[in-house]
């Protein structure tokens, strides 16, 4: 079935430092891409997509290419900031072209990010 | 827009009782929503996939007697916990899908705040 492998964490890092976490995927089919931010105390937002191999997804300084040739969707930020502390998880919906799951989400693990001044 | 609210945020009950969980697209129709279970620094893990009108669809693992799902209307679907036991104890989450001009991108998946269940 399909699977999704984010990086362990916790990370750490200094404000204005350059953030990347790993994410990689097994689908059998064309899988869109979707990294989702959970803030402290909150649900899950979508902070960016991706739908087709070299799309790149991007938000709040936030970029993610999706990657066919090495199942992966890195999500990378060059200066991050306090306020970018989270949860972020890596996730994947089998309906991509000719899906009919009704968009249905694997998520990865999720990756703590916290960030200090 | 897009907002999902789930109630109650969070739960106390006695191990037997049951619990019902709440989950409503306050902006937007759904024809389809989620339901997650969030264990402690864990991924979210798909229960079930609810449709209005129709029997929700269970994953793997599931017990659809323990965790009964009801969609009855394009805004409202909830689950109960029935006789709940302490390790149902964890953090349900829904999402809800627009329906395709329904006033938000039916691409996406708008998620809950989450319902904290103890069970003691």
């Amino acid at each position: 079935g399909d699977s999704v492998t984010q990086m362990e964490g916790p990370v750490t890092l200094s404000e204005e430092a350059f953030l990347t976490i790993n994410c990689t995927y097994t689908a059998t089919g064309y899988p869109s891409l979707f990294w989702y931010v959970q803030y402290p105390g909150e649900g899950l937002q979508l902070l960016l997509k991706a739908t087709k191999a070299d799309d790149k997804g991007s938000n709040k300084g936030f970029e993610a290419t999706y990657r066919k040739e090495t199942t992966s969707f890195h999500l990378e930020k060059g200066s991050v900031q306090v306020s970018d502390s989270a949860v972020y998880f890596c996730a994947l919906s089998d309906e991509g072209a000719g899906g009919t799951s009704y968009g249905k989400l694997t998520f990865g693990q999720g990756t703590i990010l916290t960030v200090h001044p | 827009g897009a907002v999902v609210s789930q109630h109650p945020s969070r739960v106390i009950c006695k191990s037997g009782t049951s619990v019902k969980i709440e989950c409503r697209s306050l902006d937007f129709q759904a024809t389809t929503m989620f339901w997650y279970r969030q264990f402690p620094k864990k991924s979210l893990m798909l229960m079930a996939t609810s449709n209005e009108g129709s029997k929700a669809t269970y994953e793997q693992g599931v017990e659809k007697d323990k965790f009964l799902i009801n969609h009855a209307s394009l805004t409202l679907s909830t689950l109960t916990v029935t006789s709940a036991h302490p390790e149902d104890s964890s953090f349900y989450i829904c999402s809800a899908r627009p329906i395709a001009g329904g006033g938000a991108p039916s691409y996406e998946q708008y998620f809950g705040p989450g319902t904290r269940l103890t069970v003691t």
